[in-house]
């Protein structure tokens, strides 16, 4: 089993649609989860950091259940520019490297 | 903002070239990292180094050497290029605790 799994996509949506993305871990000792969002060979960029319970900033929220080892990123009122590869992204403490999942592809379509 | 500096940006070289990639970053992170990636595929780890002159092997190391020159500096070299090396490279760097990377806008290495 891989140490970070996420929906394997593609995400095909109209615009203004609310699309949730969902990630699962294994490494009960992650201490910290980010979502990078990644446009086609472009490199990451951060999108959100998850510390505790979850973040929000304005269109996006993001929810971790550390019971469950499960990371959620939703999306509300979708916009074409939100079209790209979501990157699922743990890292267990320090000294350790981080995970990436393999990234969930979304289309948000006109 | 500087952030994460990465050269050259774009690179041709012939097979049983070598060359170095260089990374700089101006965020005062003690970890720094080089992924490849293929088209198609997720970021594979090839090195990093988490600290200054410490460095250590990732997923795909072979046909690669890295230098942390100083705290700022992370340069990864081809000794003699494969095709199979022609990817998408990108540098990485860190700060302690729970911070996330930042990432260099990426080396477009083609090999012949």
């Amino acid at each position: 089993r891989k140490e970070v799994e996420q929906d394997p996509g593609p995400f095909n949506v109209p615009e203004g649609a609310t699309v949730a993305f969902n990630c699962t871990y294994s490494n009960s000792a992650s201490q910290s989860f980010f979502w990078y969002r990644q446009d086609c060979r472009k490199e990451p960029k951060l999108l959100m950091s998850v510390y505790s319970s979850g973040n929000e900033d304005g269109r996006f929220t993001a929810q971790l259940n550390r019971a469950s080892q499960y990371i959620s990123l939703l999306i509300r009122d979708s916009k074409l520019s939100d079209s790209a590869t979501y990157l699922c992204v743990g890292r267990p403490h320090y000294g350790q490297n981080f995970v990436f999942g393999p990234g969930t592809r979304l289309s948000v379509l006109p | 903002n500087a952030g994460v500096t990465q050269t050259p940006k774009f690179q041709v070289l012939k097979t049983g070239q070598s060359m170095t990639l260089q990374c700089a970053q101006d965020m005062n992170h003690n970890s720094m990292y080089w992924y490849r990636q293929d088209p198609g595929m997720g970021l594979r780890l090839i090195y990093y180094s988490a600290s200054e002159g410490t460095t250590d092997k990732g997923e795909v190391p072979n046909g690669y050497n890295v230098s942390r020159l100083n705290k700022r500096e992370f340069s990864l070299r081809l000794e003699s290029a494969a095709p199979s090396q022609t990817s998408v490279y990108f540098c990485a760097s860190s700060g302690d605790g729970l911070e996330p990377q930042h990432f260099g806008d990426g080396t477009r290495l083609s090999i012949l």
